[in-house]
Formats: structure tokens, sequence, C-alpha cells
């Protein structure tokens, strides 16, 4: 079965940093391109990020660029995300997805930025 | 960057009953290197990650039922849901992959 568990979300404050982390399972990861894909609350999903398979091609939604850093390690079937600079904007529910286009998804992991 | 209008905001449609689903990209989303549309059409229920049920604009992903139909090439595209089901009540997305990953504003889909 196709597996996809994201972790490391979290309240932080304004300016703050997070690491989100994407456990696959069920498939070859080191195959599969994947995204990063955010849904603020009531509102509808954004695209973040994402990565080819090697990690050596990785594109950002220009909200993002410059802030936030997507790569995987395809030895332990993980995707990250790296979030500095964190926005109010940056609040939402942030799922990690696979697939061309996104055909997998997982649960989602909350992520709050609030003063 | 590539935008997308979907239209309506919101339908409500009988059981039984068509409900169809309009998207407009602001650029051609057809590849002519292939002929393939890069566009995909997602459902989503509350609490739930988005579910892929269409690709190359057409194309059922598996185990989709066939009441749902994609339409449309170039830069219009119409989701058919042929004789609503209760379940089917959910947020409908379009989404092109032709350039980066962009998303519709989406379309609820009531009874």
């Amino acid at each position: 079965e196709v597996q996809l568990v994201e972790s490391g979300g979290g309240v932080v404050q304004p300016g703050g940093s997070l690491r989100l982390s994407c456990a696959a399972s069920g498939f070859d990861f080191s195959k599969s391109w994947m995204h990063w894909v955010r849904q603020p609350p009531g509102k509808g999903p954004m695209w973040v990020s994402r990565i080819n398979t090697d990690g050596s091609n990785r594109v950002y939604a220009d909200s993002v660029k410059g802030r936030f850093t997507i790569s995987r390690d395809n030895a332990q079937n993980t995707l990250f995300l790296q979030m500095d600079g964190l926005t109010v904007d940056d609040t939402g529910v942030y799922y990690c997805s696979g697939g061309i286009p996104p055909d997998f998804w997982g649960r989602g992991t909350l992520v709050t930025v609030s003063s | 960057d590539i935008g997308i209008t979907q239209s309506p905001d919101s339908l409500a449609v009988s059981l039984g009953e068509r409900a169809t689903i309009n998207c407009k990209t602001s650029q051609s989303v057809l590849y002519s290197s292939n002929n393939k549309d890069y566009l995909a059409w997602y459902q989503q229920k509350p609490r739930q990650p988005p579910k892929l049920l269409l690709y190359w604009a057409s194309i059922r992903e598996s185990g989709v039922p066939d009441r749902f139909t994609g339409s449309g090439s170039g830069t219009d595209f119409t989701l058919t849901i042929t004789s609503l089901q209760a379940e089917d009540v959910a947020v409908y997305y379009c989404q092109q992959y032709y350039t980066l990953v962009t998303f519709g504003q989406g379309t609820k889909v009531e009874i």
C-alpha cells in the first residue's frame, strides 16, 4: 500500500523556521517526482515545491522562493521541506505528494505561524 | 505563471442530475510534441487530501467511477459528473501541470 506520512508541523512565530518530513513506503520512492502542497484554512490547495528523482532539479512557487528548501533522502525514503523566514501567510496544512500530476498524497501536517 | 479560473464557484445539483464544472487556463496547456493536455481534476472532501480523478484532461484514474468525465483541450476544459451521487458532494479543483503546478480556486458541489 502506498503511504506518505508527514511530520514536523507545529506553531511557530513569524520569522521562525520549521523542517517538515515525509516518510514514504509502498512504492519506489527513488523513482518518483515529489511535491509539497499547502492548503490555508478554508482555502484551496497551493503548490509549493517539486523535486525530481535524484534531487538535481528543484523548483519553487514564487511566494516561497529563497525561504523554503526541498530535499530528499532516497536511502531513507524521506522527503523534506526546510522552511525559514516564516510568515502568517505560510499557515496551513502541508501535504507531500508524488507523481506527475500528483496522484498520491499524505494526510498532511498543520503549520501555524502566529505571534 | 499559468493562471486558472474555474466556474461556477459553487453549484447545487439534485441527486441523479448532471453537474458541469468549467476550467479555463490563461495559456494553452497542450504540449504539441505529444498532443497531451497537462490538465488534471481533483476531488476534495472535508479533512481529506485532494484525490486525483482525471489526468491528461480526460483519463480517469484507476477506480474512479465512469460518471466522472473530462473534456476539452488547449485552454478550456470541463468536468462533468453525470447522475450525481450523495458521495460526490465535495470541492472540485482543476490543476495544470504544464508549467510547474497551479490549482484553480475550486468549485463546491452540493445537493
